[in-house]
C-alpha cells in the first residue's frame, strides 16, 4: 500500500495524559500536513512542513500541541494534557511540491475522557 | 479570511435521481478549488481541482464546474455506493503552501435504492 499510513487509528486516553500520533506520507511526497476534523465540520488546517521544515502553524495550535518531521519522512503530533475538547479525527495529509491536491491518511480518532 | 459554504447539508436521492451539490466561496485571489469524497470513519478522497471559472472536470457519474463565486457537482443517476459526505475546500493566494486548504462542512449524500 503506497498510500498516507497514520496510526493508531483510534485511542483513548483520560483527560491531562499525552498522546502522540504518527502519520508516513506517499514516499515521494515533501510537503506533509495535519488537519483536525470534528463531526459534522470539515476538515481544519493546523500544520504543514515541506521536507523537515515547519513553514506554517495554525493559531487552532495550542501551545500543548507540537508537530515534528525529523528527517522529512514520517512526522508526529503530541498533544500534552488532553481535554476534552481534542476529542477529534487528526488527519494527515502529503502532496508533491506545486501540487495543490493533498493526499489523506484515515486519520487518528482521539477520545478523551 | 477565506471562507465556504456547501448546501445542502444533507441530500437524500433516490437511485437514478440526478442532482447538484452547491459550494459557495469567497477568497483573496483562487489557487484552486477542490472536492473531496469522505465515507464514514475514512479520510478525505481527491475528486477533482478546479483551477478557474468555466473549467469543468467529469469522473464517472460526477461532474464539477466552477464560476468566480461558486462551484457544483453534479451527480447524474446516482448509485448507493456515491453515499457519502462530499467535501469542498480553497486555496487561496493568501495562504503560504498550496496545502492550507479551506473546507466547508460538507453534504451528505444518501442515495436509495
Amino acid at each position: 500500500d503506497t498510500g498516507v499510513s497514520q496510526n493508531p487509528r483510534h485511542k483513548i486516553t483520560k483527560r491531562g495524559q499525552n498522546v502522540t500520533f504518527r502519520c508516513d506520507p506517499i514516499s515521494e511526497h515533501n510537503r506533509l500536513y495535519w488537519y483536525r476534523q470534528t463531526l459534522g465540520q470539515g476538515p481544519e488546517f493546523l500544520t504543514y512542513f515541506q521536507n523537515e521544515a515547519q513553514l506554517e502553524k495554525s493559531r487552532l495550535l495550542s501551545d500543548r500541541f507540537s508537530a515534528e518531521r525529523p528527517k522529512g519522512s514520517f512526522s508526529t503530533l503530541e498533544i500534552q494534557r488532553t481535554e476534552q475538547g481534542d476529542s477529534a479525527m487528526y488527519l494527515c495529509a502529503s502532496s508533491t511540491e506545486g501540487a495543490g491536491e493533498l493526499f489523506f491518511g484515515e486519520g487518528s480518532r482521539l477520545t478523551v475522557l | 479570511e477565506d471562507q465556504v459554504t456547501q448546501s445542502p447539508e444533507a441530500l437524500r436521492l433516490q437511485e437514478g435521481e440526478s442532482s447538484s451539490l452547491n459550494c459557495s466561496y469567497t477568497v483573496s485571489g483562487l489557487r484552486g478549488l477542490f472536492w473531496y469524497r469522505q465515507d464514514p470513519g475514512k479520510g478525505p478522497e481527491f475528486l477533482f481541482t478546479l483551477y478557474s471559472a468555466g473549467e469543468e472536470k467529469e469522473k464517472e457519474r460526477l461532474k464539477a464546474t466552477l464560476t468566480k463565486k461558486e462551484s457544483f457537482l453534479h451527480i447524474t443517476a446516482p448509485k448507493p455506493e456515491d453515499s457519502a459526505t462530499y467535501l469542498c475546500a480553497v486555496q487561496g493566494e493568501g495562504g503560504t503552501s498550496y496545502g492550507k486548504l479551506t473546507f466547508g462542512q460538507g453534504t451528505i449524500l444518501t442515495v436509495h435504492p
